[in-house]
């Protein structure tokens, strides 16, 4: 199994640009998850999803857009990049039961100049 | 509010050493699930433990450890005979009723040889 797969690994953006990354899963997983991990922030929760057509924001959602049409995918759109948007993200997905763990994709580096 | 302090940022031993990471959480729900989570330098997170509230036993997994005491809010990690291998940020985590994740800052964990 692929687990959670994202894309791209590493992107360079200027300010102003848009991008999307990418992130599918094909553990039938109903929740699903966008993180960005900044130094000594810890994992920061942008957005998430209980399930297809359900969409929700998190803890720093300003600046990104999520959409969730298929269980398998949910992409992370940012709109218009500024440099504080600099970070390592990283999607995740579990079963919606609380007890589920999130299971991790390897992260996209973004660098925003 | 839902929280979880990890108050060690940096933490460097001598491999062969023993070392706790400490886990303070805050929550209301009565029903809820902690999880540790470990990133190596290579910069997946990979999953290690999840404890209900309901179940206050310690649990060991070769050289780790895990204490969880609800009266103390704590759910701390120990590492036994510490290697090399296990250098890493490691993050405890929360799950909440409504599903979400909470992450703590994490703690870094620098093992010498």
């Amino acid at each position: 199994n692929a687990g959670v797969t994202q894309t791209p690994k590493f992107q360079v953006l200027k300010t102003g640009q848009s991008m999307t990354l990418q992130c599918a899963q094909d553990m039938n997983h109903e929740y699903m998850s966008w993180y960005r991990q900044d130094p000594g922030m810890g994992l920061r929760l942008i957005h998430y999803s209980v399930g297809a057509g359900i969409t929700d924001q998190g803890e720093v959602p300003n600046g990104y857009n999520v959409s969730r049409s298929t269980t398998e995918d949910f992409p992370l759109r940012l709109l218009s990049a500024a440099p504080s948007q600099t970070s390592v993200y990283f999607c995740a997905s579990s079963y919606r039961g609380q007890a589920g763990e999130l299971f991790f994709g390897e992260g996209s580096r973004l660098t925003v100049l | 509010a839902q929280k979880v302090t990890q108050a060690q940022t940096e933490i460097s031993v001598v491999e062969k050493e023993d070392v706790t990471l400490d886990c303070v959480y805050e929550t209301r729900d009565t029903t809820y699930y902690l999880f540790w989570y470990k990133q190596p330098p290579s910069g997946e997170l990979v999953f290690l433990i999840r404890r209900n509230s309901f179940d206050e036993q310690n649990e060991i997994s070769g050289r780790y450890s895990w204490n969880f005491q609800k009266s103390t809010s704590s759910f701390n990690f120990t590492i036994t005979a510490s290697q090399v291998v296990d250098s890493a940020v490691y993050f405890c985590a929360l799950r909440r009723r409504g599903q979400n994740f909470v992450f703590g800052p994490g703690t870094r964990l620098s093992v010498l040889p």
